[in-house]
């Protein structure tokens, strides 16, 4: 049963097309993340939620919007793809706020491409 | 300057030799030190957390982190194909996990 889902698994749309990317998870954790990689492995974080409240937002263009409906789900919605866009887009939760002791749960990433 | 650094390799060890893997940091305000595990086509795993200065040992795997240098540290022992992996050191500062690039790590049977 796996921890972090993530779907889809692919993406491969159009430059100016919105796409959504869900996530769940069921280890009861109050936290999750969702972290972008890009070619060279860089992984940057994007967003956080604790117990569906906004509480991590990088400079993140607000062409991104993540929503929380519950504790166990974010999903990621992007407006108008852009070609730099393209990157595999993970999903993370933790049991803790502030991911102190480091223990992220990673789903098995988003890969999205931008044609 | 990026807050972790990290070498991007590629690293490639016959098997059952050594394996280091470094990382430099810039905030002296990191407090956990972590190293990831990552398998093509996967998401990252965390593979050993230390707090602060010191060693910690699992099995073959060894972390050390110096934070007077602002070194991190991760050694493999007698190492496996199965070993192959990117690894991602990371640092905690305040809410958020800083990762370095990652080293890809090649074990040659």
């Amino acid at each position: 049963d796996t921890a972090v889902s993530q779907t889809p698994k692919y993406l491969v749309t159009q430059m100016g097309n919105d796409k959504s990317i869900k996530c769940e998870q069921n280890l009861g954790h109050d936290t999750m993340y969702w972290y972008k990689q890009d070619s060279k492995k860089f992984l940057k974080i994007m967003f956080s939620y604790n117990n569906k409240e906004l509480i991590i937002n990088e400079t993140v263009p607000n062409r991104f919007s993540p929503k929380s409906p519950d504790k166990a789900h974010l999903n990621l919605h992007i407006n108008s793809l852009e070609l730099g866009d393209s990157a595999v887009y993970f999903c993370a939760s933790s049991q803790d706020r502030e991911g102190s002791t480091g223990e992220l749960f990673f789903g098995e990433g988003s890969r999205l491409t931008v044609l | 300057q990026k807050e972790v650094e990290q070498d991007p390799g590629p690293l490639s060890v016959p098997e059952g030799a050594i394996v280091s893997l470094n990382c430099t940091y810039s905030n002296s305000a990191f407090q956990y030190f972590m190293w990831y595990r990552q398998y093509s086509r996967k998401g990252p795993e965390l593979l050993m957390y230390t707090y602060s200065s010191g060693n910690k040992e699992d099995g073959r795997f060894t972390a050390q982190v110096d934070k007077s240098s602002k070194y991190i540290s991760l050694f493999i022992r007698d190492s496996q194909p199965s070993d192959s992996a990117t690894y991602l050191c990371a640092a905690n500062s305040a809410s958020k996990i800083i990762f370095g690039s990652g080293t890809r790590l090649s074990i040659r049977p």
